[in-house]
């Protein structure tokens, strides 16, 4: 199992710029998530997919839009990148039974 | 609504001291909560969760918290800090039914040797 994994790892985009944040995960969970991490702010959730076909916002879509594109993949989009969206992005599953959530490595953005 | 307050931003301990790090949360139904670790440079990890079994709640790397219903709260403590366990350290809370998790601000872990 490889769990949640999230590509790319590192990425730097200028004003305007556009780009895809991917997810997948392998572990047959219906849940997904995307949150972003800023200093002293915890994690906050951008966008959710309680299943497949579904989407709901967060606490801060604002700029972001997601696509859950089958159960294992939920990807973010940037469409006009703007300096305020510099932070790590974490991907997130949701196993039901256990009510944990599994958490992938992060995707470290940097927007000039 | 659900929340969750850590105190203290920055937590300071020597080698061998006692770790405790403070979680207080707010839910108008029963809750589920939980501590994750975050290690430099890496995702979030499960450390110990509470699903309304036992209010004493044993997790990975020697840790543990407690669940007081009358003080709203959720202590993550350990008897003896070592240098590994510099990282930071995030409350979360959830209920049933209820699949997004509410995170708290987060409480980093200084080590001193």
């Amino acid at each position: 199992n490889a769990g949640v994994t999230q590509t790319p790892k590192f990425q730097v985009l200028k004003t305007g710029q556009s780009m895809t944040l991917q997810c997948a995960q392998d572990m047959n969970h219906n849940s997904m998530y995307w949150y972003r991490q800023d200093p002293g702010m915890g994690l906050r959730l951008i966008y959710y997919s309680a299943s497949e076909g579904t989407t709901d916002k967060g606490e801060v879509p604002n700029g972001y839009n997601v696509s859950r594109l089958n159960k294992r993949e939920f990807s973010l989009r940037l469409e006009s990148a703007a300096p305020s969206q510099t932070s790590v992005y974490f991907c997130a599953s949701f196993d039901s039974s256990s009510y944990e959530q599994y958490f992938g490595p992060g995707t470290r953005l940097t927007v000039t | 609504a659900q929340s969750v307050t850590q105190l203290g931003s920055h937590v300071s301990v020597s080698e061998g001291a006692l770790v405790l790090l403070r979680c207080n949360y707010s839910s108008s139904v029963p809750p589920y909560l939980f501590w994750y670790v975050q290690y430099p440079n890496q995702g979030l990890q499960l450390l110990l969760k509470y699903t309304s079994a036992a209010t004493l709640v044993k997790g990975i790397n020697g840790f543990e918290a407690e669940f007081k219903k009358s003080e709203t709260s959720f202590h993550l403590t350990k008897p003896s800090a070592h240098m590994s366990d510099a990282a930071e350290y995030f409350c979360a809370v959830t209920n049933t039914g209820f699949q997004k998790l509410v995170f708290g601000t987060g409480t980093r872990l200084l080590v001193s040797p």
